[in-house]
């Protein structure tokens, strides 16, 4: 059975400060996407990361995903109240997606 | 063009009664996936769609819970008889291809049974 788990469950932290959040499985991803999720709303689309290794920047958001495809992270700099939501892993597994189960980001003004 | 449209957003049903989820997909997209999600929880994958196909309902409870995608119209999740347990976010998700990738997610219903 194919797991992601995601660490911090929560996390709760003052604007401006830094945070990372983690997405860890022992499985091989083809890809991996991060979403966020507002209450009451769908999940939204952040970023796919596809290359072992690979980075993409989001504006204060970076993505890295890990040399060996299991593993991804999720950095946000100089965090603001706007970030806060429900942050979504998920791992591409042939047509279906494995989800963490996410970390819940709050951030206090 | 628009985006995963569900309907409705709110559901109230009591117990015993029957749910019935809509999901149209975003246009050009043939491939639909529906997904539950309980409260501070992630999403739980119940079933993917094709036009007419049920290809993979490995997460949906075998009883009382059915989908069905037709060549016309929007993709349906019913449940049958619900029990307080059914209550939850019910999200469907659209993909324009099968090998994964990218899947886009419409607002949700929220069913509550009483």
């Amino acid at each position: 059975t194919q797991l992601l788990e995601q660490s911090p469950q929560f996390l709760s932290i003052q604007e401006g400060e830094n945070l990372t959040v983690y997405c860890n499985s022992s499985s091989v991803f083809s890809s991996l996407q991060w979403y966020r999720q507002e209450p009451g709303e769908g999940p939204v689309l952040l970023v796919t990361v596809v290359t072992g290794g690979e980075v993409k920047k989001l504006k204060r958001l970076t993505f890295q995903f890990g040399d060996a495809r299991k593993d991804s992270s999720l950095h946000i700099t100089a965090a603001q109240p706007g970030d806060t939501g429900l942050y979504l892993c998920a791992g591409d597994s042939n047509y279906q997606l494995i989800w963490g189960a996410g970390t819940k980001l709050i951030i206090k003004p | 063009n628009a985006g995963v449209m569900q309907n409705p957003r709110h559901l109230v049903r009591r117990r015993g009664q029957e749910a019935r989820l809509r999901c149209s997909p975003m246009k050009g997209h043939s491939h639909v996936y529906w997904y539950r999600q309980l409260p501070e929880e992630g999403l739980k994958f119940m079933v993917y769609l094709q036009k007419e196909n049920i290809i993979d309902e490995s997460g949906m409870p075998k009883e009382r819970f059915s989908a069905e995608f037709p060549k016309e119209g929007p993709s349906i999740l019913r449940i049958q008889q619900v029990v307080r347990g059914d209550s939850a976010a019910y999200f469907c998700a659209s993909s324009p291809w099968r090998d994964g990738g990218e899947q886009f997610f419409g607002p949700g219903t929220r069913l509550t049974v009483l």
